[in-house]
This record gives C-alpha cells, sequence and structure tokens, in this order.
C-alpha cells in the first residue's frame, strides 16, 4: 500500500517566522507535490517535483520554496509565513503513467497569527 | 486555463437514497484530459475513488460511477444508494497526460452527509 506521511500534523507560527513542512513517501515514485486548501477553493498546486534535486513552480509559488533532497522526501519551506498561508497543505506523490494516480497525505494544518 | 466546477455542497440525502454529484469541466490546454474522482474521508488524506481516461467510458468503484461525456464536458458522480460510510468530501479533477506529470486541476469540494 503507498504511503505518503507528512509532519507535523499541526502547526502555529508566528507572522515572520520560517515554517518547514515535511513529506516521505515509500512508495518509491518519481513525482512529488505540494498543494494547499482552503475554503472555497480546490486544491491548489504550489510547487512540485520529477525526482531527487528537481523542484518545479505549480500554480501558486509565491511565498513558497521546495526542496527534494532525496526520492523520498520533498519539503515546503516558508521563509517569512504570513497569515495569508494559514491554511491546510497536503503533499502526494504518483508515478509519472499517463494516468498517474496521486497519493496523498493526511495534511498538515497550518495557522500563521 | 484548465477549470473544474462541480456542485457546491454540503449535500445531504437519506440512507439508501441515491447520491448525484455534478461535474463539469474546461480543458484549454488538452482535447482529452484525464478525469478523476478523489474522495476525502474524515481526519485522512485524498485517495482515488474512480479515473476515467478514454471519452465515452465509465468508470466505477465502491458503488459510485460516472461516465467521462466529451460532448457535455462532465463527468458526474452517481451512487443508487448511499450509506453512512459514503460521507466524505468528494473531488472532481482533471489532469494532463503526457506531460511526465499528472498536475491536476481540482474542483472545491463537495461534502456529503446523510440525513440524520
Amino acid at each position: 500500500e503507498a504511503a505518503v506521511t507528512q509532519s507535523p500534523r499541526n502547526k502555529v507560527a508566528v507572522t515572520g517566522g520560517k515554517v518547514t513542512l515535511s513529506c516521505n513517501q515509500t512508495n518509491n515514485h518519481n513525482n512529488m507535490y505540494w498543494y494547499r486548501q482552503d475554503t472555497g477553493h480546490g486544491l491548489r498546486l504550489i510547487h512540485y517535483s520529477y525526482g531527487a534535486g528537481s523542484t518545479e513552480k505549480g500554480d501558486i509559488p509565491d511565498g513558497y520554496k521546495a526542496s527534494r533532497p532525496s526520492q523520498e522526501n520533498f519539503s515546503l519551506i516558508l521563509e517569512l509565513a504570513t497569515p495569508s498561508q494559514t491554511s491546510v497543505y497536503f503533499c502526494a506523490s504518483g508515478d509519472a503513467w499517463w494516468e498517474e494516480t496521486l497519493y496523498f497525505g493526511s495534511g498538515t494544518r497550518l495557522t500563521v497569527l | 486555463g484548465d477549470s473544474v466546477t462541480q456542485t457546491e455542497g454540503p449535500v445531504t440525502v437519506s440512507e439508501s437514497e441515491s447520491l448525484i454529484i455534478n461535474c463539469t469541466y474546461s480543458a484549454t490546454s488538452i482535447a482529452y484530459p484525464n478525469l478523476f474522482w478523489y474522495v476525502r474521508y474524515p481526519g485522512e488524506g485524498l485517495q482515488l475513488l474512480l479515473k476515467v481516461i478514454t471519452a465515452g467510458q465509465k468508470g466505477s468503484s465502491r458503488g459510485f460511477e460516472a461516465t467521462y461525456n466529451k460532448e457535455t464536458t462532465s463527468f458526474h458522480l452517481q451512487k443508487a444508494s448511499v450509506q453512512e460510510s459514503d460521507s466524505a468530501v468528494y473531488y472532481c479533477a482533471l489532469g494532463q497526460p503526457g506531460t511526465g506529470s499528472n498536475r491536476l486541476t481540482f474542483g472545491k469540494g463537495t461534502k456529503f452527509s446523510l440525513i440524520p
């Protein structure tokens, strides 16, 4: 069974602080993704990666950085957190097949005060 | 860009009644996108419910069905008889095949629960 683990599950940060959200997958998938979900919006893609060392901008990358140091790990970094980044963040992995299925983590609820 | 519009929730029906969640899409970047339904149960991450990659085909899983209709650009989700365990948030999504990654465009999600 595919497994994607996110940490922490919940995080409270202060405005201007640095936040790192971590994601680990044991599926040996090449692709990994970071999405955020807000009320009234579907999941929106922040960054994604094709493999170790690769990061690509998604649809809403401003204010976020990503890091993929290995096949298994993909981090999302908020260098200067703002209240507008309060959201639920989902990590996912997927094979680069024609009909790729994404496997999601349980989400991280981030509150920026 | 691509977009997905689905039934605005919350949706409530009685146990054993039928459920339909509408989904329509606009795919400006590709003529034949892949279409998906994902489901999020309370406290869990999203998981794939069903997918269809060929126009005109129907996908099914756990009693749910959805047909890829290219003419009406729709992918409505239906179940004939719902139960408590179906209570969840359902997301329709569109994917772009053949790009090396299946970047998905999601709808806003539709929360479904039984009428108490």
